[in-house]
């Protein structure tokens, strides 16, 4: 079976653009949560979805956003970005509501660097 | 504020050996904590989860203990092989809220 699946795997841009990352959830899983991971530290929670409706939301700016569709895929958009955002944006899915503290499946992230 | 903390320095240890990884918290009451390993350029990978009103979980040969006097959590590798070395993250999450938060981890390596 397919793990969690995130496009693009790397991508760069510059200050002040928009992006867009892409994951897939394992088949089944209804929660997705998104991560940032700046290097050498821990992921910072920044959002959870499940059935389409946000669940919780992490300490970002509201240059960051996101959504599930029905298929409960999710993209995590960011805008106006900053040097700052440069990191590793992991999404993870889970079947349940609680995926906090449930077992979560991590996708490989997406590297993403401003420049 | 809240704060995780996990080993400051990496850990080297000599396979065969028991790696015990501590993580330390403050101004937070978990419900559940979780370890996680992460390898260069992947994504976590889900290990053990342990409740606040459980003192001590196994999984083959990995043990976690969960000490909310202490706010402190133990991780165990027993019989450490090489294939051990990875980073550990462990992860707080109150059953109140969906926000988990993360340790920074710590890096163990374990030479042969």
């Amino acid at each position: 079976d397919a793990g969690v699946t995130q496009s693009p795997t790397h991508l760069i841009k510059t200050r002040g653009q928009h992006v867009t990352l892409r994951c897939s959830p394992i088949s089944g899983h209804k929660s997705v949560s998104w991560y940032q991971q700046v290097l050498g530290q821990g992921p910072q929670f920044i959002f959870q979805y499940y059935e389409k409706e946000e669940r919780g939301r992490g300490n970002f700016p509201d240059r960051f956003s996101a959504r599930q569709f029905p298929n409960y895929s999710s993209e995590l958009n960011v805008n106006a970005l900053l040097l700052g955002d440069s990191a590793l944006y992991l999404c993870a899915s889970s079947p349940v509501a609680g995926a906090s503290y449930n077992e979560q499946f991590f996708g490989p992230g997406t590297r993403l660097t401003v420049l | 504020s809240q704060k995780i903390e996990q080993n400051s320095e990496a850990l080297n240890i000599q396979e065969g050996k028991t790696a015990t990884l501590t993580c330390n918290y403050t101004n937070y009451s978990p419900a559940y904590l979780q370890w996680y390993r992460q390898d260069p350029g992947r994504g976590p990978v889900f290990l053990l989860l342990i409740r606040e009103n459980e003192k001590e979980k196994r999984k083959e040969r990995l043990k976690v203990t969960f000490d909310t006097t202490l706010k402190q959590s133990l991780f165990h590798v027993t019989a450490s092989q090489p294939a051990d070395s990875a980073t550990y993250l462990c992860a707080l999450v109150r059953s109140s809220a969906s926000k988990i938060i993360f340790g920074s981890g710590t890096r163990l390596s374990i030479r042969p």
